[in-house]
């Protein structure tokens, strides 16, 4: 199965300043990768499909680039609403694999 | 409204059986691919399970491989995981999720587009 790595583990930010989260597959994905935000007791929400798409509703903030094996989720202006866990996600092959999460703090 | 309605979690002794269930309205459900997604109290999401519009593709997380079932009533508007021979490892929350596609010439984009709130399964003697 394709192995999602992300880093940092955690990141601290404060408001306003711009956050870079990264996503590494152990094999090439083409721009198969999707990120999630998924707040305390909340449902993983769809942030960016394709590796650099937003999703309907997603503000401009998010931004999302790289393909093959490297991937970046940039929030530009991090607001309060922001601070949350992300996860990336393959969809390249069966299984649909994860990666670990990178939770974003306030610094 | 698009909405996911999971149910059916509970406590079960290891070794047993339980199924999942989840209600979906507000659009086509037979036009979508739909998954199982779990995730054990703070920590990661784990892919668990996908089925295709017509369930003529199936796919597993090696994790539940040869335990797990995942199928889907299209009349009914209901997808379902029966989940056998069940481990401690299995506790967590199972969310549904549903498959959404962006088609651009060339490109095939899958997302989950669509979550469930989850239903909580806890393997426990």
């Amino acid at each position: 199965e394709i192995l999602m790595t992300q880093s940092p583990a955690t990141l601290s930010v404060s408001p306003g300043e711009r956050a870079t989260l990264s996503c590494r597959a152990n094999e090439t994905v083409g721009s198969t990768v999707v990120w999630y935000q998924q707040k305390p007791g909340q449902a993983p929400r769809l942030l960016i499909y394709g590796a650099t798409n937003r999703a309907a509703g997603v503000p401009t903030r998010f931004g999302g680039s790289g393909s093959g094996t490297e991937f970046t989720l940039t929030i530009s202006s991090l607001q309060s609403e922001d601070f949350a866990v992300y996860y990336c996600q393959q969809y390249s092959k069966w299984p649909r694999t994860f990666g670990p999460g990178t939770k974003v703090d306030i610094k | 409204e698009v909405q996911l309605v999971e149910s059916g979690g509970g406590l079960a002794q290891p070794g047993r059986s339980l199924t999942l269930s989840c209600a979906a309205s507000g659009f086509r459900f037979d036009d979508y691919a739909m998954h199982w997604v779990r995730q054990v109290p703070g920590k990661g999401l784990e892919w668990v399970a996908g089925i295709n519009w017509n369930s003529g593709s199936i796919g597993y997380a090696d994790s539940v491989k040869g335990r797990f079932t995942i199928s889907r009533d299209n009349a009914k508007n209901s997808l379902y995981l029966q989940m056998n021979s069940l481990r401690v490892e299995d506790t967590a929350s199972y969310y549904c999720a549903k498959e959404g596609l962006v088609v651009v010439p060339g490109h095939y984009f899958y997302y989950f587009d669509v979550w469930g709130k989850g239903t909580t399964v806890t393997v426990s003697s």
